[in-house]
């Protein structure tokens, strides 16, 4: 069954506003990490936030963690052109009898 | 950042061909490998994992007869999807692990005919 969980499935903005991604997933988690695809190519890793974390910051990143309701947020801020990508949420629960599970992706675009 | 390299990033056989993926990391040691199908649109699916010292695991739907992992070495992997037909026609990723994080290859798209 799909762990992770990305809301909006589509996003669309103008550059210079901010982008927010929601991730939901069901099960106990060692962490939740965030990566970025560009069209056709592989994923880039952006930020790892482990389970007893409830924030992090990464340039013009930002994730926040809530294990209670199992869901993540990720903020772009001052988005730019080249922001656009694929991102999508990962849940390691490894330790729980779950494999590295990615989510179905956020497609962001972001329009000068 | 750790560097994976996976080639060959674009691929066209015919049906009934066989068609081998590598991926190998360029600066460190990984303990694990994984390997995905991604259909376009749509987020990576997990064909198979495979630890240092041990056989690949397959996920549930994935036949490890057509899809054949050889966790070479440390630095190595490779995927062979034996007798292709168009129906695996996809994208495909690698990734190795170092400590809790992935670092994928570029992917490779296959085209069967």
């Amino acid at each position: 069954s799909q762990q992770g969980e990305e809301d909006p499935q589509a996003l669309s903005i103008q550059e210079g506003e901010n982008a927010t991604m929601n991730c939901s997933y069901k099960t106990s988690i060692n962490n939740l990490q965030w990566y970025r695809q560009n069209s056709g190519r592989g994923l880039v890793h952006l930020i790892l936030i482990r389970s007893n974390e409830r924030e992090k910051h990464s340039g013009r990143l930002r994730v926040t963690l809530d294990t209670s309701k199992k869901s993540s947020s990720l903020l772009i801020t001052a988005s730019r052109a080249a922001d656009t990508a694929s991102y999508f949420c990962a849940t390691d629960a490894r330790n729980y009898g779950q494999n590295f599970v990615f989510g179905p992706g956020t497609r962001l675009s972001v329009l000068p | 950042g750790a560097v994976v390299s996976q080639h060959p990033s674009w691929v066209i056989c015919k049906s009934g061909t066989s068609v081998k993926i590598e991926c190998r990391s360029l600066d460190f040691q990984a303990t694990t490998m994984f390997w995905y199908r991604q259909f376009p649109k749509q987020s990576l699916m997990l064909m198979a994992t495979s630890n240092e010292g041990s056989k690949a695991t397959y996920e549930q739907g994935v036949e490890k007869d057509k899809f054949l992992i050889n966790h070479a070495s440390l630095t190595l992997s490779t995927l062979t999807v034996t007798s292709a037909h168009p129906e695996d026609s996809s994208f495909y990723i690698c990734s190795m692990g170092r400590g809790n994080i992935q670092y994928f290859g570029a992917g490779t798209r296959l085209s069967v005919l």
